[in-house]
């Protein structure tokens, strides 16, 4: 799985859009890219994922680079609650597809 | 949340005791991981299941193995553990159809 590059912390506004910017340069043809989100000391959350088009659900967006070299998860109006270590990960999405995760970005949402 | 449930949640031991975590899932999904997480760290892989029987070794795999005798168990053992082993172990189940992974609550464990 190709490895990722991620900022270790960044602050956002409470209302304001978050963008966690991720790299992973050396990704493959058939690798996803997947984001998590850790809360305190709670086990990982799936947040969304996506091969090469933009994807958008009830919690976030998710916009891929055209090369795919590189991605962007937006949360369009940050919370406290979303205060949390965030987590992009490549993988292939076959076998077991077994992840690596870093050690990601920590979001601090400020009042 | 996947139905899945670590057991025990918490646990202090002894340098060089046994040590069994459980991970229960409930929804029959094939693939079962293990994880731990050490302070100001993220998540390395133990060892992980596509299977009955079937598992492999992760990135952390030493001093570890595991079992897996039916589906909705996934047995992670420290034959005797250590105090670097001290860490919050996660499970996690990965959903086939839609690849994300799903975790456990985890299980903090205090080798003395």
């Amino acid at each position: 799985d190709a490895k990722t590059t991620q900022p270790p912390s960044m602050d956002c506004a409470e209302g304001r859009a978050a963008n966690l910017p991720c790299n992973h340069s050396t990704i493959s043809g058939n690798e996803y890219v997947y984001w998590y989100r850790q809360i305190h000391s709670q086990g990982p959350q799936y947040i969304i994922h996506g091969l090469k088009n933009n994807e958008t659900n009830e919690m976030a967006s998710l916009i891929i680079t055209e090369d795919r070299k590189s991605s962007t998860l937006i949360l369009p109006h940050a919370t406290l609650r979303d205060t949390a270590v965030y987590y992009c990960i490549v993988r292939v999405d076959t076998n077991a597809g077994k992840s690596t995760f870093g050690d990601g970005t920590t979001l601090t949402v400020k009042p | 949340d996947a139905g899945i449930t670590q057991s025990p949640r918490h646990k202090v031991t002894e340098t060089g005791t046994p040590v069994t975590l459980r991970c229960h899932q409930t929804e029959n999904h094939r693939y079962m991981y293990w994880y731990r997480q050490d302070p100001g760290h993220g998540l390395r892989l133990i060892h992980y299941s596509y299977g009955v029987k079937d598992t492999d070794k992760g990135e952390v795999s030493d001093g570890y193995s595991v079992s897996r005798s039916k589906t909705e168990d996934f047995l992670l053992t420290l034959e005797s553990a250590t105090s670097s082993q001290t860490s919050v172990y996660f499970c996690a189940i990965r959903r086939e159809l839609t690849g994300e992974l799903f975790f456990g609550e985890g299980s903090r464990l205090t080798v003395l």
